[in-house]
């Protein structure tokens, strides 16, 4: 099945800095990658997704990127600001499965 | 419109009690999928349904879980003779049409068993 990790664990920047979270995956097959943010004793929500067809997709502030070569997808966040403290999760679809696979979580916390 | 709902908000229970955590998906959506976010981790996946048919329970941690959609609406995950270990989050996501489309997530259901 899908494997996914997801780095760091922990992430402390400045109001102002960038954020790069990175999650690498295990099944070629994976075609579909979300990112969701889960404020405390929030739902996730999806933030950004990104398909295998692309290799980058911006939204604003956040952007995705995809290397299908290497497996692995990244989050940027640029001019982070403190309301973007929160977890943030990765997940990766299977091109054959619908269940979808998410790291462990990010906890990004954003200094005013 | 409305989002997916989730009840009770949170739940506690004794060890060995029955509970019943209810899901309301988005209005015509095909997809249902129940997750279990222990603290500190991400979702993982318990069961799936496609309207009415529960496709895949791979996830279920034991017998003791049981889930059903009985109309493809409305969805009730079901655990008996709970544990301290089920002592966790339960998230409902619906999507559109395939379990491969875009998933919006509930408030989830904060179960405790003491």
């Amino acid at each position: 099945g899908e494997n996914v990790e997801q780095h760091p664990s922990t992430l402390s920047v400045q109001e102002g800095d960038s954020a790069v979270i990175k999650c690498t995956y295990s099944d070629s097959a994976s075609n579909y990658f979300p990112w969701y943010k889960q404020e405390l004793g929030k739902r996730p929500q999806l933030i950004i997704d990104i398909r295998s067809n692309v290799g980058e997709k911006k939204d604003q502030r956040i952007a995705v990127t995809l290397n299908k070569t290497a497996k692995h997808f990244s989050l940027h966040i640029t001019e982070t600001q403190p309301e973007d403290s929160a977890v943030y999760f990765c997940a990766a679809h299977s091109g054959g499965s619908y269940i979808p696979t998410f790291g462990r979580g990010t906890s990004l916390i954003v200094h005013p | 419109g409305a989002g997916v709902s989730q009840s009770p908000r949170y739940k506690v229970a004794k060890r060995g009690q029955d509970v019943a955590l209810r899901c309301d998906p988005i209005s015509g959506h095909v997809s249902l999928f129940w997750y279990q976010q222990a603290l500190g981790q991400g979702p993982e996946f318990l069961t799936y349904f496609q309207n009415e048919a529960q496709l895949d329970k791979s996830g279920l941690p034991s017998d003791r879980f049981f889930a059903e959609r009985p109309e493809g609406s409305v969805s009730t995950l079901k655990i008996q003779r709970t544990q301290q270990e089920d002592s966790a989050v339960y998230l409902c996501a619906s999507s559109l049409a395939s379990g491969r489309d875009t998933q919006y997530f509930g408030p989830g259901t904060r179960l405790t068993v003491l």
